[in-house]
């Protein structure tokens, strides 16, 4: 079984500053580990994913994500904040089926203020 | 565009009514998913359609009746629903085979029951 907890229902950041949002998960086998981003009004896109290739992954707008095993996390970064980032971010375990039945958090909202 | 097309976007209904929820899927996938999104709750998943075949059915209730006719088809039908069902259903698709392999969801259809 897996779990994933988001620490932080919302994140509120300065355009410019550091984007740091929090994903610890727990899986009894191997992770494949995501996020994913919700804008308003829209479904879920992915921003990364992790499966073991590196443990620094690197995806789209500007974020990354790094897989520590020892401290079960996968937290996901961004440099400097851009007003376009303000969204809604999930983090998500995927299971060991062979179809992607993944477990999600329960989402961080990003403010990001001018 | 993810390739994965929901309709309606918006549906209000009453308690005694019948709809439906259609999701369609342009991307080859042969695997597709009914996920539900409750406010200030994880995505939950409803239904996984493997190969044509309902392969995981997470203890819904018998009100929401899922239907895959094809690869690239999948509807949620709806009746007697009740005012806790209203949310954003999201519909998604993946390839079966690959674990790790990443979701694409449409846009969800946004349900209110009144």
């Amino acid at each position: 079984a897996q779990s994933v907890t988001q620490l932080g229902s919302h994140v509120s950041v300065s355009e410019g500053a550091l984007v740091l949002l929090r994903c610890n998960y727990s899986s009894s086998v191997p992770p494949y580990l995501f996020w994913y981003v919700q804008y308003p009004n829209q479904g879920l896109q992915l921003l990364l994913k992790y499966t073991s290739a590196a443990t620094l992954v690197k995806g789209i707008n500007g974020f990354e994500a790094e897989f520590k095993k020892s401290e079960t996390s996968f937290h996901l970064t961004k440099p400097s904040a851009h007003m376009s980032d303000a969204a809604e971010y999930f983090c998500a375990v995927s299971g060991d089926s062979g179809y992607s039945t993944l477990t999600f958090g329960k989402g961080t909202m990003l403010l990001v203020s001018p | 565009e993810t390739g994965v097309t929901q309709t309606p976007r918006h549906l209000v209904m009453g308690m005694t009514n019948k709809k439906s929820l259609k999701c369609e899927q342009h991307l080859g996938h042969n695997a597709m998913y009914w996920y539900k999104q409750s406010a200030k709750k994880p995505l939950e998943l409803m239904f996984v359609y493997s190969l044509e075949e309902r392969v995981e059915n997470n203890s819904v209730p018998s009100r929401f009746s899922p239907e895959c006719p094809n690869s690239s088809h999948l509807f949620l039908h709806l009746h007697t629903l009740q005012p806790e069902d209203s949310a954003l259903y999201l519909c998604a698709s993946s390839q079966v085979g690959l674990t790790g392999e990443k979701l694409f969801f449409g846009s969800g259809t946004q349900l209110s029951v009144l």
